[in-house]
């Protein structure tokens, strides 16, 4: 079964620090993998990008890895600031059109 | 570009009455339009895939008759919550994908039943 469990479910970090989510996946083969920051009320939002033969995507301050052969991908912020606080899903895309989608992690940045 | 915008962006109706959300494509023709529902504090489930000038195809669980979706241009869908009950309050967001980059949808900002 295509399942992406995600973890932390949540997470309080300050705002300053950096902080990484972890995106697991049963999803293959797959077209590519997305992390989105959708901010409460709204709709997502891509921050990145891979493919199954990409590693590493950076966009700004966060920058997405993807492993293939364990089926990892972990988001990390850097230098996290207060809009930063946000859900973060990951989106694995399968050859069909039906995304699979993480159940998310929500981000607190506190002062 | 790939701008997808949804009207309205929330709205609050008595029980028993319908809705109409729009969803558009801004810039771009969309081929294929989805249709989404998140519940607080979970993530988007698809309630259905309409591709232009056909009929929608309905996830299993989702009530054709309840949520009509009608993508009768390539830049508009419309999905109409029939007979609205508390239940139906949600976040409803639809995507967009093009002719071209069939690997991408591109996601509207979500509108907010509220059903009295």
């Amino acid at each position: 079964k295509n399942q992406v469990e995600q973890s932390p479910q949540s997470l309080i970090i300050l705002e300053g620090k950096n902080c990484t989510l972890q995106c697991n996946y049963t999803v293959s083969p797959f077209s590519n993998l997305r992390w989105y920051k959708q901010d409460t009320g709204r709709g997502p939002v891509s921050l990145t990008i891979m493919t199954f033969s990409e590693n590493t995507k950076s966009n700004g301050r966060y920058t997405a890895t993807l492993d293939a052969d364990t089926k990892q991908s972990s988001l990390h912020i850097t230098a996290s600031q207060l809009s930063d606080s946000a859900s973060y899903i990951c989106v694995v895309s399968p050859p069909s059109y039906k995304l699979i989608f993480g159940s998310g992690t929500r981000l607190l940045v506190r002062p | 570009g790939a701008v997808v915008s949804q009207h309205p962006s929330w709205v609050i109706c008595k029980s028993g009455t319908s809705v109409k959300i729009e969803c558009r494509s801004l810039d771009f023709q969309a081929t294929t339009m989805f249709w989404y529902r998140q519940f607080p504090k979970q993530s988007l489930m698809l309630m259905a895939t309409s591709n232009e000038g056909s009929k929608a195809t309905y996830e299993q669980g989702v009530e054709k008759d309840k949520f009509l979706i009608n993508h009768a241009s390539l830049t508009l869908s419309t999905l109409t919550v029939t007979s609205a009950h508390p239940e139906d309050s949600s976040f409803y967001i639809c995507s967009a994908r093009g002719p071209i980059r069939t690997d991408t949808q591109y996601f509207g900002p979500g509108t907010r039943l509220t059903v009295l």
